[in-house]
């Protein structure tokens, strides 16, 4: 069980605009930044957003990053099937003075 | 280019002890902070802690006991070592830089390729 909540899979087909959630709580999501990791199977994760919504450099357009409260969203537009990978949420608990991960989302591109 | 390598033995018994390196090309240690995270398909990602080079570090709560990471600047080196280890213990070992953004991990740019780690008698 996992300290950040997200759906295990989401889907779309090309073109669409997709959302993937991550939830958490006070202690982690609601006082600190979120980053978000996409994944490939047998490869390192890759990061995608920093800072809650920043970009690193390289990393496309079509991908942006939110927060509210406890709650924090990736979204990609413009959907294509080299997204179809897994998505990580991660962050800081101020509880647990650790860092925390979410269990992923395996998004498919239909 | 930043690259990072880890390695050691793929395969440690029960009880025994875990040890990493991860070789760092390409840039000098002296900088930023550098992490060891691992991956399992039953616990997922999970951070296991971070090293400044000054030798300052932190590490998850749940592995504090057992864990230690050093760092050797001379080298270009950081190692982990994991006591006591168990078959939960099995999972990719992926060594990492981390801006340290705040002061707290997260930001990780560069991963190494990772090392799987099995632990069975």
């Amino acid at each position: 069980q996992s300290v950040l909540t997200q759906s295990p899979s989401a889907s779309g087909t090309p073109g669409q605009r997709v959302t993937i959630s991550c939830s958490g709580s006070s202690s982690n999501i609601g006082s600190n930044y979120v980053y978000w990791y996409q994944q490939f199977p047998g490869t390192a994760p890759k990061v995608l957003i920093y800072k809650d919504s920043q970009r690193p450099s390289g990393v496309s357009d079509r991908i942006s990053g939110s927060k509210s409260g406890t709650s924090a969203s990736l979204a990609i537009s413009g959907l294509r099937s080299e997204d179809e990978a897994d998505y990580y949420c991660t962050t800081w608990d101020d509880s647990l003075s650790g860092v925390v991960f979410g269990g992923g989302t395996k998004l498919t591109v239909l | 280019q930043v690259q990072l390598q880890e390695s050691g033995p793929g395969l440690v018994k029960p009880s025994e002890t875990l040890s990493l390196i991860c070789t760092v090309s390409g840039y000098s240690i002296t900088n930023y902070y550098w992490s060891w995270i691992r991956q399992s398909p039953a616990k997922g990602l999970e951070w296991i802690g971070w090293i400044y080079y000054s030798g300052r570090t932190s590490y998850h709560p749940s592995l504090k006991s057992r864990v230690s990471i050093s760092i050797d600047t001379s080298k270009n080196q950081f190692s982990l070592i994991l006591n006591s280890v168990t078959t939960a213990d099995t999972a990719v070992y992926y060594c990492a830089r981390d801006w340290g953004v705040t002061g707290r991990p997260g930001y990780i740019d560069v991963w190494g390729k990772g090392i799987t780690v099995t632990v069975s008698s």
